[in-house]
């Protein structure tokens, strides 16, 4: 079975862009979730989603969005890119909120210059 | 507000040594997970701790719990050079893990 995957992989942007990063989660994975890790860091909450509805949202902008959609899979947006958006963005998925192992997937590394 | 506490964030170490990795957190949670993450790679789940008490072992690393003491442990035996990573913990918070920062580790033949 697949993993969790992300594209794309790599993204270079520049400032003021916006940039949207997919996911799909393992089959039969209704929870998806979105972090974010800058380098050197620990990863940090952006958002949950499961059954195509927010449950959750992490202390980031409002230039930051998510949707899920029917099949679950996901899309991460962030808008008017700033050089501090650099950072590896990484989702992940579980069977549902209450489920206990959560599964990440490779990542997308976003450089904004 | 939940905070995660690793220590230490960076450990270099022989081969053959044993050492202790600790992850302290601020409140009561039911789930402690840790994880190993290789440069420029995602996050690899190694242990998931759900109750107090719990140990779980694979390989040459352990894992424990005390949720009284807020404190989980990742213990190394007899350290391998393939075991050098970032170790995270992370405690989940309702819908989301809080995660420490890391222990960078760096095993030398």
């Amino acid at each position: 079975d697949a993993g969790v995957t992300q594209s794309p992989t790599h993204l270079i942007k520049t400032r003021g862009q916006q940039v949207t990063l997919r996911c799909s989660p393992i089959s039969g994975h209704k929870s998806v979730s979105w972090y974010q890790q800058v380098l050197g860091q620990g990863p940090q909450f952006i958002f949950q989603y499961y059954e195509k509805e927010e449950r959750g949202r992490g202390n980031f902008p409002d230039r930051f969005s998510a949707r899920q959609f029917p099949n679950y899979s996901s899309e991460l947006n962030v808008n008017a890119l700033l050089l501090g958006d650099s950072a590896l963005y990484l989702c992940a998925s579980r069977t549902g909120t209450g489920k206990v192992e959560l599964f990440f997937g490779s990542g997308t590394q976003l450089s904004v210059l | 507000e939940l905070k995660v506490e690793q220590n230490p964030l960076f450990l270099s170490m022989q081969e053959g040594k044993n050492y202790t990795i600790y992850c302290n957190y601020s409140t009561t949670s039911d789930r402690l997970y840790w994880y190993r993450q290789d440069p420029g790679k995602s996050l690899e789940s190694l242990f998931v701790l759900l109750s107090n008490g719990a140990v779980k072992q694979e390989g040459r690393l352990m894992a424990s719990l005390d949720t009284k003491a807020r404190l989980s442990t990742l213990h190394i035996t007899a350290a391998v050079h393939d075991l050098s990573a970032t170790y995270f913990c992370a405690v989940d918070s309702n819908y989301q893990l809080i995660w420490g920062a890391g222990t960078k580790l760096i095993i030398k033949p």
